[in-house]
């Protein structure tokens, strides 16, 4: 079945280090990825998608791009800020039997101090 | 405010009892899925409703049942309540039609405290 490998977190970094947090995915067809966060104490929120191979999403200075041959969907941001101390989940969605299956990664913590 | 709707937001009883959540899609979407977050499990995909029809099951227990109302709305139950089942239940609605990346828009979760 699909799945999507995230790394394990927690991480921690310096207000202003560049963020890469990986994420690889196997799935059946074309599905699509997304990247969700989730601030303390809030719900997920979609943080960016992309819906097919070399497409690029990005929001809030965080980017990603789908990489069909190495199935990877990396997340990069160039300098993080506190306020981007939250948990990362990397997402795939793919259509079976008629109906969207959505299948999330473990999620990974992000801190960022001061 | 994604517009998904989730009652109570905490809920604390006893084990042994049973509780019922409640979660209204946003408008127009069609599919509503439930979430379990744990500490120790992370999101754990409980159950998946299209237009009220069951469309997945995850590692939704035989003590939790869920249901999609005519009107969208669905409702999560959970019985025979453990500690262990204490956690966060998230609900999230889909526009769901085929052929469309589809975005989960998540609602706020229902903190649920088991003692």
């Amino acid at each position: 079945g699909d799945s999507v490998t995230q790394m394990e977190g927690p991480v921690t970094l310096s207000e202003e280090a560049f963020l890469t947090i990986n994420c690889t995915y196997t799935a059946t067809g074309y599905p699509s990825l997304f990247w969700y966060v989730q601030y303390p104490g809030e719900g997920l929120q979609l943080l960016l998608k992309a819906t097919k191979a070399d497409d690029k999403g990005s929001n809030k200075g965080f980017e990603a791009t789908y990489r069909k041959e190495t199935t990877s969907f990396h997340l990069e941001k160039g300098s993080v800020q506190v306020s981007d101390s939250a948990v990362y989940f990397c997402a795939l969605s793919a259509y079976s039997g008629g109906y969207q299956k959505v299948t999330f990664g473990i999620g990974t913590k992000l801190q960022v101090i001061p | 405010d994604s517009g998904v709707t989730q009652t109570p937001k905490h809920l604390i009883t006893a084990t042994g009892q049973r509780v019922t959540l409640r979660c209204s899609p946003r408008s127009g979407d069609l599919s509503v899925y439930w979430y379990q977050q744990s500490l120790d499990q992370g999101l754990q995909f409980l159950i998946q409703y299209y237009n009220g029809e069951e469309r997945a099951k995850g590692n939704i227990l035989e003590r939790f049942s869920a249901q999609q109302f005519p009107d969208l709305h669905s409702e999560l139950n959970l019985s025979s309540l453990e500690l262990g089942d204490s956690a966060l239940y998230f609900c999230a609605s889909s526009v769901g039609r085929s052929g469309t990346p589809d975005t989960q828009y998540f609602g706020p979760g229902t903190r649920l405290t088991v003692l």
